[in-house]
């Protein structure tokens, strides 16, 4: 099993500003990679795959970038709307998760 | 629009049966695999169950293995998974998820592209 571990496990950030999220992958999942947008009550959405491609509905101010083991999801303004958890996914084997980070209002 | 509806979960005592649904709509069902979800409360994600788009190709993940069964009928655009044997740890939200992707040596390359709003399943005494 693909072990993917994200950090940190909550961000505080003004609106605004710029946040960072890093996923990291025990084995190399070459681009195969998924991030998901999850707010309390709801369902994930798709957010990037593919590592950097941005899914429908999703503004140019998210971006994803990466490859090999090392993956990293960037807010370039936070917008109130951006507050939730973040999950990354493998799909170079078996699908597995990360434990996902909380970005707050800081 | 793509739509994803889940039912069917509830509080059964441990070792109870329960019978999730997903009714889809919106896409052409018989076009895609469809996949299990679930989620623990307060906690990540975990894939549980795959089967392809002509149900020749099912898959679980270990910790389900000979409990859970997952089918799905393309004349009625649903999905289902049939839980037996259940345990405290089955508690969680379980969504019916869309796949994309592909399966190279009988090894599926799954991400998702669109989620039911889940259904919580609750084993409890």
């Amino acid at each position: 099993e693909i072990v993917m571990t994200q950090s940190p496990a909550t961000l505080s950030v003004s609106p605004g500003e710029r946040a960072t999220l890093s996923c990291r992958a025990s084995q190399s999942v070459s681009s195969n990679l998924a991030w998901y947008q999850q707010k309390p009550g709801q369902a994930p959405r798709l957010l990037i795959y593919g590592a950097s491609t941005r899914a429908t509905g999703f503004p140019a101010r998210f971006s994803g970038s990466g490859s090999g083991t090392e993956f990293t999801l960037t807010i370039s303004s936070l917008q109130s709307e951006d507050f939730a958890v973040y999950y990354c996914q493998q799909y170079n084997n078996w699908p597995t998760f990360g434990q996902g980070t909380k970005v707050e209002i800081k | 629009e793509v739509q994803l509806v889940e039912s069917g979960g509830g509080l059964v005592k441990p070792g109870g049966s329960l019978r999730l649904s997903c009714a889809a709509s919106g896409f052409t069902f018989n076009d895609y695999s469809m996949n299990w979800v679930r989620q623990a409360p307060g906690k990540g994600l975990e894939w549980v169950s795959s089967i392809s788009s002509t149900s020749a190709s099912i898959y679980y993940v270990d910790s389900v293995k000979g409990r859970f069964t997952i089918s799905r009928d393309n004349a009625k655009n649903s999905l289902y998974l049939q839980m037996n044997s259940l345990r405290a740890e089955d508690t969680a939200v379980y969504y019916c998820a869309r796949v994309q992707g592909s399966m190279v040596r009988g090894v599926i390359r799954y991400y998702y592209d669109y989620w039911g709003q889940g259904t919580l399943v609750t084993v409890s005494s």
